[in-house]
């Protein structure tokens, strides 16, 4: 079974730091890799598909790259609403979730 | 309005059975995969299964094959998802979850019920 890991598990950023989530796959998933950001006491809301596709209405800061095994989630300029649990998903015939990484503002 | 409306918190003891229902609106019932996630308190999200509005076919994890049950009613838009045997680390919010594909399962998400808290204990 392919497993998710993401890192780190939490990081603090201040208000307009670049901050960058990574998200690993233990085998080749090619760009089946979807990023999700739940804010405190909220639902998931799907923020990126197919590593780097932004879904409507999701503000350009965010961006997703890699392929393969590897992925990453960036936030180029951290907002106090940005503060959430971000989790990557990958969904090629199956799903298995990475354990989320905590943002928090410093 | 789009949106997925699930059933209120459950507390049930070791052993039991609950059966969670998600009522879809706004949208094609029988268009979209419906499936069901878990967290447990603290925790990350976890694949149970899914349920074909259209056909009714289901496929569940592994882990779940033995005590979960997913089913629908096409006439009331709804879908069910039944655990039987839990236990109290099956205490968790459950969520039914809409794949994004029409008449296609693409395995992730773009319409999430408010979830549903089973407590065992």
């Amino acid at each position: 079974d392919i497993q998710m890991t993401q890192s780190p598990s939490s990081l603090s950023a201040s208000v307009g730091d670049r901050v960058t989530i990574s998200c690993r796959a233990s085998q080749d998933i090619t760009n089946y890799l979807a990023w999700y950001q739940q804010k405190p006491g909220n639902v998931p809301e799907l923020l990126i598909s197919a590593a780097s596709t932004l879904q409507t209405g999701v503000p350009s800061r965010f961006s997703g790259s890699g392929s393969g095994t590897d992925f990453t989630l960036t936030i180029s300029s951290l907002q106090p609403e940005d503060v959430a649990t971000y989790y990557c998903q990958r969904y090629n015939s199956a799903v298995t979730f990475g354990p989320g990484t905590k943002v928090n503002i410093k | 309005q789009v949106q997925l409306v699930q059933s209120g918190a459950e507390v049930k003891g070791p052993g039991a059975s609950v059966k969670v229902s998600c009522k879809a609106s706004g949208y094609t019932f029988t268009g979209y995969y419906m499936h069901w996630l878990r967290q447990a308190p603290g925790q990350g999200l976890e694949w149970m299964g899914w349920v074909d509005p259209n056909s009714g076919g289901t496929k569940y994890a592994q882990k779940f094959h033995d005590r979960v049950t997913m089913t629908r009613d096409t006439s009331i838009t709804t879908v069910y998802m039944e655990m039987s045997r839990l236990r109290s680390d099956d205490t968790a919010v459950y969520y039914c979850v809409r794949d994004v594909g029409n008449w296609n399962n693409y395995w992730y998400f773009d319409l999430w019920g408010r979830g549903t808290l089973v407590t065992v204990s």
